[in-house]
């Protein structure tokens, strides 16, 4: 059973563009929902999360949308870069984060020049 | 920033050894670490969670006795395959939390596990 669904599957956008990644969550106690950034051969990088007792989180040209009664979230990247092409993944957890992270499914993300 | 090490970065070896993959924290004390195993192109799945002096608790469908974790200090954890067959294949990542409530994971860079 996959506790948070993520989609697109991969995302090609233009340099400048914005990038938007949607996720899906079906267990309520998850209380923490970060975002990884990962690049090839390399460990997940923690790029933002949000506490569902917000509804936006930003962070330089990274936002997190957050919709608690819909149970999804979303990552905007603004002003996309080739330098942000990666694997992003989506994630949830409980206790603030301090227990086992469960992750999306990841969107493979190519900005073109 | 805090840094998680995962030693060795590859290894190739023959079906029937066993491979010992080790996780440091560099600056701070891992209370609890965790074990992830990632397929090509598909996400990381939890294997195990290891917690300083303690026995792992292994998610389901994970075999603790062909994946034995150990966590001795409060700086390392070492993850051994044991008698490893090409379906063992994978890349391997740990991850390490300190103790204080709300604190993120960090997370190793991998271990490309090949087998022959």
């Amino acid at each position: 059973q996959q506790q948070v669904k993520q989609s697109p599957q991969s995302l090609i956008v233009q340099k400048g563009g914005i990038s938007i990644i949607n996720c899906a969550y079906e267990n309520t106690a998850f209380d923490y929902f970060p975002w990884y950034q990962q690049f090839p051969g390399k460990g997940p990088a923690l790029l933002i999360a949000i506490r569902p007792d917000v509804s936006e989180k930003k962070e330089g040209r990274f936002t997190i949308s957050f919709n608690k009664s819909a149970k999804q979230f979303s990552l905007h990247i603004m002003d996309s870069q080739p330098g942000d092409s990666a694997t992003y993944f989506c994630a949830a957890s409980m206790g603030g984060g301090y227990q086992k992270v469960t992750f999306g499914t990841g969107t493979k993300l190519q900005v073109i020049p | 920033g805090a840094v998680v090490s995962q030693h060795p970065s590859r290894v190739i070896c023959k079906s029937g050894t066993s491979v010992k993959i080790e996780c440091r924290s560099l600056d701070f004390q891992a209370t609890t670490m965790f074990w992830y195993r990632q397929f090509p192109k598909q996400s990381l799945m939890l294997m195990a969670t290891s917690n300083e002096g303690s026995k792992a608790t292994y998610e389901q469908g994970v075999e603790k006795d062909k994946f034995l974790i150990n966590h001795a200090s409060l700086t390392l954890s070492t993850l051994t395959v044991t008698s490893a067959h090409p379906e063992d294949s994978s890349f391997y990542i740990c991850s390490a939390r300190g103790g204080a409530q709300k604190q993120p994971q960090h997370f190793g860079d991998g271990t490309r596990l090949s087998i022959l």
